[in-house]
Formats: structure tokens, C-alpha cells, sequence
């Protein structure tokens, strides 16, 4: 079993950049595949990031996903803040020995 | 397009008993692994139940386990989830997902509210 931790709350202004980071506790962030959703008020979850960096069709290019083995950590990161961009967002990954999907608890974007 | 439809939820009764369904269309449902989730009022998302494509291997977490049944029909485009004994703590928006695939991404349908109430 492991923990994906994010943080509770970010914010940046209108054009600028955030990062927001899934810092798996237990195992490497590398065993599996990290997804990455936003949830916006009154919507369901759509997909930004999934297979640590890739973007579905339709997904804005001002959103990117990486890896980083030595910080144990997936980061998604959103450039060019439009107010759109504001509500919570999820990291996710597969959990082996429970066979089931493992969440982060969730960020919540306010921007500025 | 590809598309997940939930349906079946509403307000039920503590111990009572609720059948979500999850039509899908626009891929062959049949080679996918398939997800429940759901969010609870002001929470985040929780993993709930995984079926494999030919319906062998179906795990939970723990806060369902023993009392919600995952299942599938293939040839209907659909999967269910089968909750029994539900509780307060079970209120929530319930969606199904598709799992994701090698280069092929995960997609969420759009939810169905599931109110515990006496």
C-alpha cells in the first residue's frame, strides 16, 4: 500500500504558471503509471494527464505532466492561468498489491 | 464519441439496496478494464471497485468491500454496481471509468447522485 500526498490548496495569477506536486510514500513513484484529473465545481472528472505525460486529445498543451525519480514525485504543471483552470485536480496511480486505483487528495487551484 | 453513461442513482433508505448501471459506447467495451468512483459531499475522489474485460478478476476497497458487487455485460455495453446495506457514509456522486491502456487514456463518465436517507 502507498499514499499519493498532494497539496491541500495552490494558487498563481492570470498567464503565470503553477505546479502542483504527488509525492508517493511507499514504493517508487516509477512502479506505475501516475493520471492526472481536474474536477471542477458541478462537473465530473476529465482526464489532463495520463502514462505520466501524456495528453489527451482536446487537452490544452499549457498542461504537462513529469516524473521525478528523485523526489519520489509527479508534478503536473499548468502554464498560461486562464480562470477556467480553477477548481480541484487529482493524481492518481495503480496500486499492485490492492489491485485498485490509489488517489492523491486532491489540490484545489484558485486563480488570481 | 466515446461515452460512459451512469444511471440508477437516487435516494434510498440505510440498509437498503441500489443497482448503478454504466452504459458505454463509442469503443469496444469489451477490452477494457472498467472503475467505480465516487465523491462524497465536500471530499475527494475514492476509488471503489475494478472488474477486468472478461469480468475473472473483481477487487475492492476496503469501505465497500463485502457489500457492493461489481459486474459487467459484455454484450449490453454495461456495467453495474450492486450496492447492498448502504449506508449514510455512501452518499456521494458515483462515476464509472475505463481504465487506461497503453497510450489510450482514462474516461470518466459524468455521474450519478446516490443519497442515503431515512
Amino acid at each position: 500500500n502507498f499514499v499519493l500526498t498532494q497539496p491541500h490548496s495552490v494558487s498563481g495569477s492570470l498567464g503565470k504558471a503553477v505546479t502542483i506536486t504527488c509525492t508517493r510514500n511507499g514504493g517508487s513513484i516509477a512502479y506505475n503509471h501516475v493520471q492526472w484529473y481536474q474536477l471542477r465545481p458541478g462537473g465530473s472528472p476529465t482526464t489532463l494527464i495520463y502514462q505520466d505525460s501524456l495528453r489527451p486529445l482536446g487537452v490544452p498543451d499549457r498542461f504537462s505532466g513529469s516524473v521525478g525519480r528523485s523526489s519520489n514525485s509527479a508534478s503536473l504543471t499548468i502554464t498560461g492561468l486562464k480562470a477556467e483552470d480553477e477548481g480541484n485536480y487529482y493524481c492518481q496511480s495503480y496500486d499492485g498489491t490492492n489491485h485498485g486505483w490509489v488517489f492523491g487528495g486532491g489540490t484545489e487551484l484558485t486563480v488570481l | 464519441q466515446v461515452q460512459l453513461v451512469e444511471s440508477g442513482g437516487g435516494v434510498v433508505q440505510p440498509q437498503r439496496s441500489l443497482r448503478l448501471s454504466c452504459t458505454a459506447s463509442g469503443f469496444a467495451f469489451r477490452n477494457f478494464v472498467m472503475n467505480w468512483v465516487r465523491q462524497a459531499p465536500g471530499k475527494g475522489l475514492e476509488w471503489l471497485a475494478i472488474i477486468s474485460s472478461d469480468q475473472s478478476h473483481k477487487y475492492y476497497a476496503d469501505s465497500v468491500r463485502g457489500r457492493f458487487t461489481v459486474s459487467r455485460d459484455n454484450s449490453k455495453n454495461t456495467l453495474y454496481l450492486q450496492m447492498n446495506n448502504v449506508r449514510s457514509e455512501d452518499t456521494g456522486v458515483y462515476y464509472c471509468a475505463r481504465d487506461f491502456q497503453p497510450n489510450i487514456e482514462v474516461i470518466w463518465g459524468r455521474g450519478t447522485q446516490v443519497i442515503v436517507s431515512s
